[in-house]
C-alpha cells in the first residue's frame, strides 16, 4: 500500500447504528487529519492529531469521536448520526517540522450515507 | 475572518484552449497557499505550494502564481484528462497552523 488509504470506501448506516472509519498513512508523516466534504461546500476540517495528540477539534458534534492509536492510524467512530451527516469523509496526513505543517496528502475518502 | 474565493465556479474549455483559474484570499497573514486537483469520487491530489508574492511553480501544463491578494492557476493547451475540480486552500498565521481554509473549487471540463 502507498499513500493514504481509507476503509470502507462506501458506508450506509441507520441513525441508530455505530460504525467506524479507518485511515492509514504509509508516508511516515507525524500529523493526521479528518475532513468533511459536502456538496457545494468547502472542505471542513474536523480533527487534527499531531504526534498522536489531538491539537484541533473544530466544534464537531460529540456523535463523531476520533481516535489516533499511533502516527500511522486514525479512526473516526460514528454513533447516532443525522441525515445531514451524509458526506464524503476525507483523511489526510502531513509532516510537521520546525519549518511548518507541510503539504497535506489525502486519502480517497469514505462516502457516508445516513438513512 | 479568513476567506478564500475561487472563480469561476465552472469552466468549459476546448482542448488546446488555454485559460486561468482564480483564487482570491483574505487572511491576516499567509503561511502558504496550496492548489489541489480532485477527480470525482476521489480525494484531493496535491499540486503546488506557494509561500510568498511573486513565487511561481510549474508542472506539465499547469503553472501557479501568487500575489498578495490572489493566486492563479494557468492551464496551457489543456487536454481532456485535465478535467477535474481544482481546489485552492490557504494556511493562515492567525490560526493554529494546521488548518487549511479551502475554497469551493473550480470545476473544469475540457472537451476534445
Amino acid at each position: 500500500e502507498t499513500g493514504v488509504t481509507q476503509t470502507p470506501r462506501h458506508l450506509v448506516m441507520g441513525m441508530t447504528n455505530k460504525k467506524s472509519l479507518k485511515c492509514e498513512q504509509h508516508l511516515g508523516h507525524n500529523a493526521m487529519y479528518w475532513y468533511k466534504q459536502s456538496a457545494k461546500k468547502p472542505l471542513e476540517l474536523m480533527f487534527v492529531y499531531s504526534l498522536e495528540e489531538r491539537v484541533e477539534n473544530n466544534s464537531v458534534p460529540s456523535r463523531f469521536s476520533p481516535e489516533c492509536p499511533n502516527s500511522s492510524h486514525l479512526f473516526l467512530h460514528l454513533h447516532t448520526l443525522q441525515p445531514e451527516d451524509s458526506a464524503l469523509y476525507l483523511c489526510a496526513s502531513s509532516q510537521v517540522s520546525g519549518a511548518g505543517v507541510g503539504e497535506q496528502y489525502f486519502g480517497p475518502g469514505t462516502r457516508l450515507t445516513v438513512t | 475572518e479568513d476567506q478564500v474565493t475561487q472563480s469561476p465556479e465552472a469552466l468549459r474549455l476546448q482542448e488546446g484552449e488555454s485559460s486561468s483559474l482564480n483564487c482570491s484570499y483574505t487572511v491576516s497573514g499567509l503561511r502558504g497557499l496550496f492548489w489541489y486537483r480532485q477527480d470525482p469520487g476521489k480525494g484531493p491530489e496535491f499540486l503546488f505550494t506557494l509561500y510568498s508574492a511573486g513565487e511561481e511553480k510549474e508542472k506539465e501544463r499547469l503553472k501557479a502564481t501568487l500575489t498578495k491578494k490572489e493566486s492563479f492557476l494557468h492551464i496551457t493547451a489543456p487536454k481532456p484528462e485535465d478535467s477535474a475540480t481544482y481546489l485552492c486552500a490557504v494556511q493562515a498565521l492567525s490560526n493554529s497552523g494546521y488548518a487549511l481554509n479551502f475554497g469551493k473549487g473550480t470545476s473544469l471540463l475540457v472537451t476534445p
